[in-house]
């Protein structure tokens, strides 16, 4: 079974600290597309960052990045600098070769000021 | 209006109502999506549609009835629901399928509609 499994439910952070997300997924694929989305209290899902597996280069998007590890089938967001807006849900998703993209349950992150 | 639009917004429905939601994409894309986010699980997909052609359906119960008329517009179509299909439908869109690969299967949401079934 596919699955993308997010450990950690809660997570809280100072204002300019930083904070990793962890992600872990199963696949038995060797090309697929992971992403990490961002749910603000206002509920539109935006997308934060995107990485394809067969890159090794982590992708960087401005305060956040990604550590693949994809012998490890893990994919962490980090979010440095935090900011008060970066206070939502954060959900890991993959799409393996099919037309699914597949969640993970979420992280609930909380920036403190 | 920009990006991705859900209406209703908020909808409190019977058990024996029939209502729609509506979902519409500016972007120009050529996939739509729905999901229905419960909370605490990950988001189920339940429909995508390709080209207005219905490319997945992931064992939805036939209480939920999805509709595309174009690219642009996608529906879906309740009936008889039951209090736990009480959740947020959130509708999103991509230029491409989801596993065309590339920059062009980033899917697009929208703010979904909160539906409570009493």
């Amino acid at each position: 079974a596919q699955t993308v499994t997010q450990s950690q439910p809660e997570m809280s952070v100072q204002e300019a600290e930083t904070v990793t997300l962890s992600c872990t997924y199963d696949t038995s694929e060797n090309n697929y597309y992971l992403f990490w989305y961002k749910q603000p209290p206002s509920r539109q899902m935006i997308l934060v960052i995107r990485q394809e597996a067969y890159k090794q280069q982590n992708a960087t998007e401005n305060r956040f990045s990604v550590n693949f590890q994809k012998a490890a089938k893990s994919f962490s967001l980090k979010i440095s600098d935090s900011q008060l807006g970066d206070t939502a849900m954060y959900f890991c998703a993959f799409i393996p070769n099919t037309d699914k993209l597949i969640f993970g349950t979420g992280t609930r992150l909380q920036v403190f000021p | 209006e920009t990006g991705v639009t859900q209406t209703p917004r908020h909808l409190v429905m019977g058990m024996t109502n029939k209502k729609s939601l509506k979902c519409e994409q500016h972007l120009g894309h050529n996939a739509m999506y729905w999901y229905k986010q419960s909370a605490k699980k990950p988001l189920e997909l339940m429909f995508v549609y390709n080209f207005k052609e219905q490319t997945e359906n992931n064992s939805v119960p036939s209480r939920f009835s999805p509709e595309c008329p174009n690219s642009s517009h996608l529906f879906l179509h309740l009936h008889t629901l039951q209090p736990e299909d009480s959740a947020l439908y959130l509708c999103a869109s991509s230029q491409a399928p989801a596993a065309s690969g590339g920059t062009n299967n980033e899917q697009f949401f929208g703010p979904g509609t909160r539906l409570t079934v009493l």
